[in-house]
Protein backbone atom coordinates (compact mmCIF):
# COMPACT_ATOMS: atom_id res chain seq x y z
CA UNK A 1 0.00 0.00 0.00
CA UNK A 2 1.49 3.49 -1.16
CA UNK A 3 1.90 5.76 2.09
CA UNK A 4 3.80 8.03 4.19
CA UNK A 5 4.55 6.98 7.47
CA UNK A 6 5.51 9.05 10.54
CA UNK A 7 6.39 8.41 14.17
CA UNK A 8 5.29 8.43 17.03
CA UNK A 9 2.18 9.85 16.39
CA UNK A 10 1.64 11.66 19.26
CA UNK A 11 4.95 13.09 21.48
CA UNK A 12 4.59 15.03 25.07
CA UNK A 13 8.23 16.31 26.34
CA UNK A 14 10.24 19.03 27.89
CA UNK A 15 11.65 22.10 26.84
CA UNK A 16 15.15 21.72 25.61
CA UNK A 17 15.00 17.69 25.22
CA UNK A 18 16.17 16.67 21.45
CA UNK A 19 13.39 14.78 19.56
CA UNK A 20 13.51 13.18 15.79
CA UNK A 21 10.28 12.53 14.33
CA UNK A 22 10.87 10.26 11.43
CA UNK A 23 9.12 10.46 8.16
CA UNK A 24 8.94 7.42 5.39
CA UNK A 25 7.74 7.11 1.81
CA UNK A 26 7.19 4.45 -0.35
CA UNK A 27 6.44 5.96 -3.44
CA UNK A 28 9.96 6.44 -4.82
CA UNK A 29 8.74 10.24 -4.10
CA UNK A 30 11.36 13.04 -5.29
CA UNK A 31 10.14 15.82 -2.96
CA UNK A 32 9.73 15.54 0.68
CA UNK A 33 8.56 17.79 2.35
CA UNK A 34 7.26 18.85 6.47
CA UNK A 35 4.49 21.00 8.04
CA UNK A 36 2.88 22.50 10.96
CA UNK A 37 -0.68 23.10 11.60
CA UNK A 38 -1.53 26.02 13.93
CA UNK A 39 -5.22 26.54 14.82
CA UNK A 40 -6.28 29.78 12.87
CA UNK A 41 -3.14 29.88 10.80
CA UNK A 42 -3.24 27.05 8.32
CA UNK A 43 -0.76 24.96 7.35
CA UNK A 44 2.80 26.33 7.00
CA UNK A 45 6.19 24.82 5.59
CA UNK A 46 8.85 24.51 7.68
CA UNK A 47 11.29 22.52 5.06
CA UNK A 48 11.55 20.63 1.68
CA UNK A 49 13.24 18.42 0.19
CA UNK A 50 13.75 17.61 -4.14
CA UNK A 51 15.78 15.01 -3.87
CA UNK A 52 18.90 13.19 -1.79
CA UNK A 53 21.30 15.40 0.04
CA UNK A 54 19.10 18.75 -1.33
CA UNK A 55 16.90 20.48 1.79
CA UNK A 56 15.63 24.09 1.38
CA UNK A 57 13.97 26.25 3.83
CA UNK A 58 10.20 27.11 3.86
CA UNK A 59 8.13 29.56 5.90
CA UNK A 60 8.79 28.71 9.39
CA UNK A 61 12.33 27.19 9.64
CA UNK A 62 13.62 28.72 12.94
CA UNK A 63 14.07 25.68 15.78
CA UNK A 64 14.27 22.68 12.80
CA UNK A 65 16.63 20.73 11.16
CA UNK A 66 15.86 18.00 8.51
CA UNK A 67 17.92 15.99 6.45
CA UNK A 68 17.79 13.51 3.62
CA UNK A 69 20.13 10.69 3.45
CA UNK A 70 17.77 8.28 1.56
CA UNK A 71 15.28 8.95 -0.43
CA UNK A 72 12.18 7.31 1.24
CA UNK A 73 13.29 9.32 4.54
CA UNK A 74 13.04 12.72 5.50
CA UNK A 75 13.22 13.18 9.26
CA UNK A 76 12.33 16.48 11.30
CA UNK A 77 14.43 17.20 14.02
CA UNK A 78 13.94 19.78 17.61
CA UNK A 79 17.59 20.12 18.68
CA UNK A 80 15.91 22.11 21.31
CA UNK A 81 11.87 22.12 21.56
CA UNK A 82 10.16 25.21 22.85
CA UNK A 83 6.48 25.22 23.95
CA UNK A 84 5.83 27.80 20.75
CA UNK A 85 6.71 24.40 18.98
CA UNK A 86 3.79 22.43 20.10
CA UNK A 87 2.03 21.59 17.43
CA UNK A 88 0.64 19.19 14.75
CA UNK A 89 3.11 18.20 12.16
CA UNK A 90 2.88 16.38 8.68
CA UNK A 91 5.29 14.77 6.43
CA UNK A 92 4.56 14.86 2.78
CA UNK A 93 6.07 14.17 -0.49
CA UNK A 94 4.83 13.96 -4.05
CA UNK A 95 6.23 12.72 -7.41
CA UNK A 96 9.08 15.26 -8.59
CA UNK A 97 7.44 18.66 -10.00
CA UNK A 98 3.98 17.33 -9.50
CA UNK A 99 3.00 18.58 -6.12
CA UNK A 100 0.15 16.68 -5.71
CA UNK A 101 1.08 15.77 -1.93
CA UNK A 102 0.42 12.52 0.02
CA UNK A 103 0.42 13.69 3.54
CA UNK A 104 1.23 11.46 6.84
CA UNK A 105 -1.11 10.62 9.47
CA UNK A 106 0.07 13.55 11.52
CA UNK A 107 2.39 13.78 14.66
CA UNK A 108 0.82 15.77 17.84
CA UNK A 109 3.65 17.23 19.58
CA UNK A 110 3.43 19.19 23.21
CA UNK A 111 6.01 21.16 24.57
CA UNK A 112 5.65 21.41 27.91
CA UNK B 1 -1.50 40.79 4.41
CA UNK B 2 -1.32 36.82 4.23
CA UNK B 3 -0.23 35.01 1.21
CA UNK B 4 -3.11 33.06 0.46
CA UNK B 5 -6.40 33.75 1.63
CA UNK B 6 -9.59 32.01 2.59
CA UNK B 7 -12.88 33.13 3.73
CA UNK B 8 -12.91 30.33 6.86
CA UNK B 9 -17.01 30.00 6.60
CA UNK B 10 -18.48 28.22 8.24
CA UNK B 11 -20.65 27.16 5.48
CA UNK B 12 -23.41 25.26 6.64
CA UNK B 13 -25.72 24.36 3.39
CA UNK B 14 -28.65 21.34 2.92
CA UNK B 15 -27.98 18.41 1.30
CA UNK B 16 -28.12 18.41 -2.50
CA UNK B 17 -27.56 23.01 -2.59
CA UNK B 18 -24.61 24.17 -4.41
CA UNK B 19 -21.91 25.76 -2.40
CA UNK B 20 -18.60 28.20 -3.54
CA UNK B 21 -15.31 28.87 -2.16
CA UNK B 22 -13.18 31.22 -3.43
CA UNK B 23 -9.60 31.56 -2.79
CA UNK B 24 -6.87 34.81 -3.52
CA UNK B 25 -3.20 34.51 -3.60
CA UNK B 26 -0.84 37.25 -3.63
CA UNK B 27 2.33 36.26 -5.58
CA UNK B 28 1.55 36.50 -9.11
CA UNK B 29 4.35 34.28 -10.42
CA UNK B 30 2.68 31.38 -7.92
CA UNK B 31 3.29 28.02 -10.96
CA UNK B 32 0.83 25.62 -9.38
CA UNK B 33 -2.71 25.45 -7.46
CA UNK B 34 -4.64 22.93 -5.69
CA UNK B 35 -7.67 22.30 -3.88
CA UNK B 36 -7.14 19.79 -0.92
CA UNK B 37 -9.43 18.40 1.84
CA UNK B 38 -9.12 17.61 5.12
CA UNK B 39 -11.35 15.79 7.89
CA UNK B 40 -11.49 16.84 11.56
CA UNK B 41 -7.62 17.22 12.20
CA UNK B 42 -6.46 14.09 10.24
CA UNK B 43 -4.70 14.76 7.33
CA UNK B 44 -5.14 16.74 4.03
CA UNK B 45 -6.12 14.76 1.52
CA UNK B 46 -5.45 16.09 -2.73
CA UNK B 47 -9.24 16.68 -3.79
CA UNK B 48 -7.63 18.39 -7.52
CA UNK B 49 -5.62 20.10 -8.91
CA UNK B 50 -6.55 23.15 -11.09
CA UNK B 51 -5.79 24.59 -14.01
CA UNK B 52 -5.81 27.79 -15.96
CA UNK B 53 -8.17 26.05 -18.46
CA UNK B 54 -10.89 24.81 -15.59
CA UNK B 55 -11.01 21.47 -14.46
CA UNK B 56 -14.42 19.34 -13.59
CA UNK B 57 -14.13 15.82 -11.60
CA UNK B 58 -17.57 14.64 -10.97
CA UNK B 59 -19.39 17.22 -8.68
CA UNK B 60 -16.44 19.45 -8.03
CA UNK B 61 -15.20 22.29 -10.56
CA UNK B 62 -11.98 24.38 -9.94
CA UNK B 63 -11.16 27.62 -11.86
CA UNK B 64 -8.19 29.60 -11.78
CA UNK B 65 -8.38 33.28 -12.75
CA UNK B 66 -4.25 34.75 -13.08
CA UNK B 67 -5.59 38.24 -13.75
CA UNK B 68 -7.41 38.27 -10.49
CA UNK B 69 -5.06 36.09 -8.60
CA UNK B 70 -7.88 33.98 -7.13
CA UNK B 71 -8.85 30.26 -7.47
CA UNK B 72 -12.17 28.92 -7.05
CA UNK B 73 -14.28 25.47 -6.41
CA UNK B 74 -17.63 24.74 -6.82
CA UNK B 75 -19.28 21.58 -5.39
CA UNK B 76 -22.68 20.60 -6.97
CA UNK B 77 -25.27 18.57 -4.95
CA UNK B 78 -23.70 18.48 -2.13
CA UNK B 79 -23.53 15.39 0.15
CA UNK B 80 -23.18 14.90 3.96
CA UNK B 81 -19.99 13.10 3.25
CA UNK B 82 -18.54 16.52 1.76
CA UNK B 83 -18.56 18.04 5.38
CA UNK B 84 -14.62 19.06 5.62
CA UNK B 85 -12.23 21.85 5.63
CA UNK B 86 -11.34 22.60 1.94
CA UNK B 87 -7.40 24.26 2.24
CA UNK B 88 -6.14 26.35 -0.86
CA UNK B 89 -2.61 25.33 -2.01
CA UNK B 90 -0.59 27.98 -3.98
CA UNK B 91 2.98 26.21 -5.13
CA UNK B 92 5.30 28.98 -5.55
CA UNK B 93 9.04 28.12 -6.73
CA UNK B 94 8.78 24.27 -4.71
CA UNK B 95 7.88 26.50 -1.57
CA UNK B 96 3.61 25.49 -0.97
CA UNK B 97 1.93 28.22 0.94
CA UNK B 98 -1.77 26.96 2.36
CA UNK B 99 -4.36 29.11 2.91
CA UNK B 100 -6.44 28.59 6.35
CA UNK B 101 -8.74 26.29 5.12
CA UNK B 102 -12.86 27.08 4.74
CA UNK B 103 -15.06 24.80 6.90
CA UNK B 104 -17.93 23.31 5.15
CA UNK B 105 -20.89 21.63 6.56
CA UNK B 106 -23.70 19.91 4.52
CA UNK B 107 -27.05 19.12 6.56
CA UNK B 108 -29.70 16.53 6.16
Amino acid sequence: EAQVTQNPRYLITVTGKKLTVTCSQNMNHEYMSWYRQDPGLGLRQIYYSMNVEVTDKGDVPEGYKVSRKEKRNFPLILESPSPNQTSLYFCASSPYREYTQYFGPGTRLTVL
Amino acid sequence: RKEVEQDPGPFNVPEGATVAFNCTYSNSASQSFFWYRQDCRKEPKLLMSVYSSGNEDGRFTAQLNRASQYISLLIRDSKLSDSATYLCVVNNNNDMRFGAGTRLTVKP
